[in-house]
């Protein structure tokens, strides 16, 4: 059974650009979530979609969005991108039926790097 | 926000020998995880706890749910040179209904030059 997945696996953007980042769930899974982690620190809750709806958001700008599609697949979006924003951004899955609701898998990431 | 308070920060290993590293936060949760991440991967999820006192084992991991619910350790026994990576903790204190997880700042483990 395939994992989470998540595309690209770098990305390189200057300051004031866009970045989008794309995430499959596991098989499965309607819930995706999104964390940040910055160098040598631990992860931030960012987003998280279940059902197509955005159920809650931590403590980030609102030019950190996204969107859930109906296969569950999900993609964040970075506005006015600035430097503070190169980071390690993970997407993580659950929700399987009968399974706990919070026992979240991780994607591999996508590093993104703000020239 | 809440924090949880992972510790030791890191630690080196040599084969063979037990490793502990514990998560403390000052409110109650309900669910606690643990999960290992090596460098430029994902984390992956190790063993996840959902009881007060509940003790759980996976291999040469175990890991326990405090009685108070504001504490969790994870013990790795007879490391081996595979165990290097970072172990972060992460609760739950919202029972699922906010969704997101609380990860600690993690612990480093290193081999022992």
């Amino acid at each position: 059974e395939a994992g989470v997945t998540q595309s690209p696996t770098h990305l390189i953007k200057t300051r004031g650009q866009q970045a989008t980042l794309r995430c499959s769930p596991i098989s499965g899974h309607t819930s995706v979530y999104w964390y940040q982690q910055a160098l040598g620190l631990g992860l931030q809750f960012l987003l998280w979609y279940d059902e197509g709806e955005e159920r809650n958001r931590g403590n980030f700008p609102p030019r950190f969005s996204g969107r859930q599609f109906p296969n569950y697949s999900s993609e964040l979006n970075v506005n006015a991108l600035e430097l503070e924003d190169s980071a390690l951004y993970l997407c993580a899955s659950d929700g399987l039926a009968g399974a706990y609701y919070n026992e979240q898998f991780f994607g591999p990431g996508t590093r993104l790097t703000v020239l | 926000g809440q924090q949880l308070n992972q510790s030791p920060q890191s630690m080196f290993i040599q084969e063979g020998e037990d490793v502990s590293m514990n998560c403390t936060s000052s409110s109650i949760f309900n669910t606690w995880l643990w999960y290992k991440q090596d460098p430029g991967e994902g984390p992956v999820l190790l063993i996840a706890l959902y009881k007060a006192g509940e003790l759980t084992s996976n291999g040469r991991l175990t890991a326990q749910f405090g009685i108070t619910r504001k504490d969790s350790f994870l013990n790795i026994s007879a490391s081996i040179p595979s165990d290097v990576g970072i172990y972060f903790c992460a609760g739950d204190y919202y029972g699922g209904s906010q969704g997101n997880l609380i990860f600690g700042k993690g612990t480093k483990l290193s081999v022992k030059p």
